[in-house]
């Protein structure tokens, strides 16, 4: 079946600090990648999304880039800010389902 | 529009006691879902419903029962209540096969 494996957090940087979450996936085909946002005691909202590789997503100054081989889209940001606190999940849809499969979430803090 | 709205937003309960938690949805979206969120464990299906008039069992279904009463609206139902039932929900849905998710702003459950 479809997996999403990310890294665990928390992960705490300082203001302007260059952000990677890792994500690596496991699905049959050829699946859609996405990585959703969610704020504190608020529901997940799309950051972004590629749907075949090769592709790169970007949202808010946020990156990720779907690649096929290394069956990963790890998301960047140059700069992260204190209002990107936040936990971010990847997740894929993929096989006949059609199914959103979620990563556990990466805490991520931005000291001032 | 509103979006995914969902009722209530907070909610305890006694061991054994039964709950309706209602979602609806603006977008004219044909798939819903219900969720839970667990620290640790991410986001898990817990049933959806690609269409009206269908519903199908995700990855922990055990506890709950749903109802797509129209397009608008899926409701998630517990019969009877469980400590481990302890949790976030989250109400999404979705216009087509890979397109964004949206979602509600959650519902914290507590099952004493």
């Amino acid at each position: 079946g479809n997996s999403v494996t990310q890294m665990e957090g928390p992960v705490t940087l300082s203001e302007e600090a260059f952000l990677t979450i890792n994500c690596t996936y496991t699905a049959t085909g050829y699946p859609s990648l996405f990585w959703y946002v969610q704020y504190p005691g608020e529901g997940l909202q799309l950051l972004l999304k590629a749907t075949k590789a090769d592709d790169k997503g970007s949202n808010k100054g946020f990156e990720a880039t779907y690649r096929k081989e290394t069956t990963s889209f790890h998301l960047e940001k140059g700069s992260v800010q204190v209002s990107d606190s936040a936990v971010y999940f990847c997740a894929l849809i993929g096989g006949s389902n059609y199914k959103l499969t979620f990563g556990k979430g990466t805490l991520l803090t931005v000291n001032p | 529009n509103a979006g995914v709205t969902q009722t209530p937003k907070f909610q305890v309960l006694k061991t054994g006691q039964s709950m309706t938690l209602q979602c609806a949805q603006d977008m004219n979206h044909n798939s819903m879902y219900w969720y839970r969120q667990d620290p640790g464990m991410g986001l898990r299906l817990i049933y959806y419903s690609a269409s009206e008039g269908t519903t199908d069992k995700g990855e922990v279904p055990n506890g709950y029962n749903v109802s797509r009463l129209n397009k608008r609206e899926f409701s998630l139902r517990l019969e009877s209540a469980a400590p481990s039932q302890t949790s976030v929900y989250f109400c999404a849905s979705r216009e087509d096969r890979v397109g964004e998710q949206f979602f509600g702003p959650g519902t914290r459950l507590t099952v004493l």
